[in-house]
């Protein structure tokens, strides 16, 4: 079975900093899809970014961007220019497409002012 | 844009009673899925619907049921609740094919007292 591990329970960053969170995986399939996703205190999960496996370019939105190491299976999301708006949980998922999401455990970032 | 409606957004029940949870997917979206969130924890899935038929199965309680209608709405059928049922549920949806995204509703917030 597919397993997520994110290792950090908790970071905080200051203000227009930036910050990385860890995320890795596990899986025998070569083909699959790797999402961060945010938790804000309204609970509601907010897609931040997503990393299709068989592309080699690490995605990026906007001041979010990972840093993906397929042969490490290693998927870590990168936060430029943090705001108190970054704050959040967040957790990094997997799927094989269109089929159910693997959770890590999450990590809660807190933006210090 | 629609999202994905759940309702009720809260319920609070008490233990042994039943509850029942819905979601409305995104217009056209065939494929439902759903997720229990307990306190501090990451989302786990329960189980997924693909064209009104039952297609992924997670760790849902024999004491669950769900089933999604001709509309493509799903509910989430709870029997003799117990006090750890309490979670937050999530409904997402998705289109058909692999390179798709699920959208996720905001959550029931069950409380089982």
């Amino acid at each position: 079975a597919q397993t997520v591990t994110q290792s950090q329970p908790e970071m905080s960053v200051q203000e227009a900093e930036t910050v990385t969170l860890s995320c890795t995986y596990d899986t025998s399939e070569s083909d699959y899809y790797l999402f961060w996703y945010k938790q804000p205190p309204s609970r509601q999960m907010i897609l931040v970014i997503r990393q299709e496996a068989y592309k080699q370019q690490n995605a990026t939105e906007n001041r979010f961007s990972v840093n993906f190491q397929k042969a490490a299976k290693s998927f870590s999301l990168k936060i430029s220019d943090s705001q108190l708006g970054d704050a959040a949980m967040y957790f990094c998922a997997y799927t094989q497409g269109a089929q159910k999401l693997v959770f890590g455990q999450g990590t809660r970032l807190t933006i210090n002012p | 844009a629609a999202g994905v409606i759940q309702s009720p957004r809260h319920l609070i029940k008490e233990k042994r009673e039943t509850a029942t949870l819905k979601c409305y997917p995104i217009p056209r979206h065939d494929t439902v899925y759903w997720y229990q969130q307990g306190p501090g924890q990451d989302p786990q899935f329960l189980i997924s619907f693909y064209e009104k038929m039952q297609s992924d199965k997670g760790s849902i309680p024999d004491r669950f049921s769900a089933q999604q209608f001709s509309d493509y709405h799903s509910e989430l059928n709870m029997s003799s609740l117990e006090l750890g049922d309490s979670a937050l549920y999530f409904c997402a949806s998705s289109y058909p094919g692999p390179n798709t995204e699920a959208f996720f509703g905001q959550g029931t917030r069950l409380t089982v007292v």
